[in-house]
């Protein structure tokens, strides 16, 4: 049962645009909500966050987005830069009942110069 | 800065070894992951710990064993090494407080043959 969906595997963007990549849930219980950026033979780093209370966060060039009632959240990037290739993951915790995350399949981003 | 290290980026095993792989972390975070990554699967949790001595299963556990004697180290075993256990294995460790990203190692790449 797959909890937390990105159901696109790629997404190619043209440098300079802005790239949206998005996020499914299905467990009301969530609260709390991850990105993470991923390179090959790397760890995931910690991109942005973003609590159930709000509707949006931004930091620099990303910024998150969440619907609770349609349980979808986004990652908005701008302007998109070669840098930014990588695969992105959503994640999902429930912060009152333990600290795992679930995450999503991935999404791999290519920014075309 | 925290930190996360996995003893090795590398691992080559045959087919019935037990294999250890080994993950330190030094923020003094309670909670630490193991989850491994495959194409098109995401990130999916093996096992994870919110104390020394305990443990937890994840959603795959099923041919894993973990063990948590010190609060930075946390430990995933292989009890007979397979084919299909080759993946990239990822340690993370996360504060007990909520609303907190968790900080993964840098990932060991196990090829079992």
């Amino acid at each position: 049962d797959q909890q937390v969906k990105q159901n696109s595997p790629s997404l190619s963007v043209q440098e300079g645009r802005i790239s949206i990549l998005n996020c499914d849930y299905t467990n009301s219980m969530f609260d709390y909500f991850l990105w993470y950026k991923k390179y090959p033979a790397e760890g995931p780093t910690f991109l942005i966050s973003i609590s159930s209370i709000k509707d949006k966060n931004e930091d620099g060039r990303f910024t998150v987005f969440l619907n609770k009632s349609a349980k979808h959240l986004s990652l908005h990037i701008v302007p998109s830069q070669p840098g930014d290739s990588a695969v992105y993951f959503c994640a999902a915790s429930w912060d009152h009942g333990n600290e795992k995350l679930t995450f999503g399949t991935g999404t791999r981003l290519t920014i075309i110069p | 800065d925290v930190k996360v290290t996995q003893s090795s980026r590398y691992l080559v095993k045959r087919t019935g070894e037990k294999v250890f792989l080994e993950c330190v972390q030094d923020m003094d975070h309670e909670n630490m992951f193991w989850y491994r990554q495959d194409p098109g699967l995401g990130l999916r949790l093996i096992y994870f710990s919110y104390d020394v001595k305990m443990k937890e299963k994840g959603d795959i556990p099923e041919g894993y064993s973990v063990s948590r004697e010190k609060k930075e180290r946390f430990s995933l075993i292989l009890e007979s090494a397979s084919t299909n256990q080759t993946s990239m294995y990822l340690c993370a460790s996360r504060p007990d407080r909520p609303n907190t990203e968790a900080f993964f190692g840098q990932g060991t790449r196990l090829t079992v043959v």
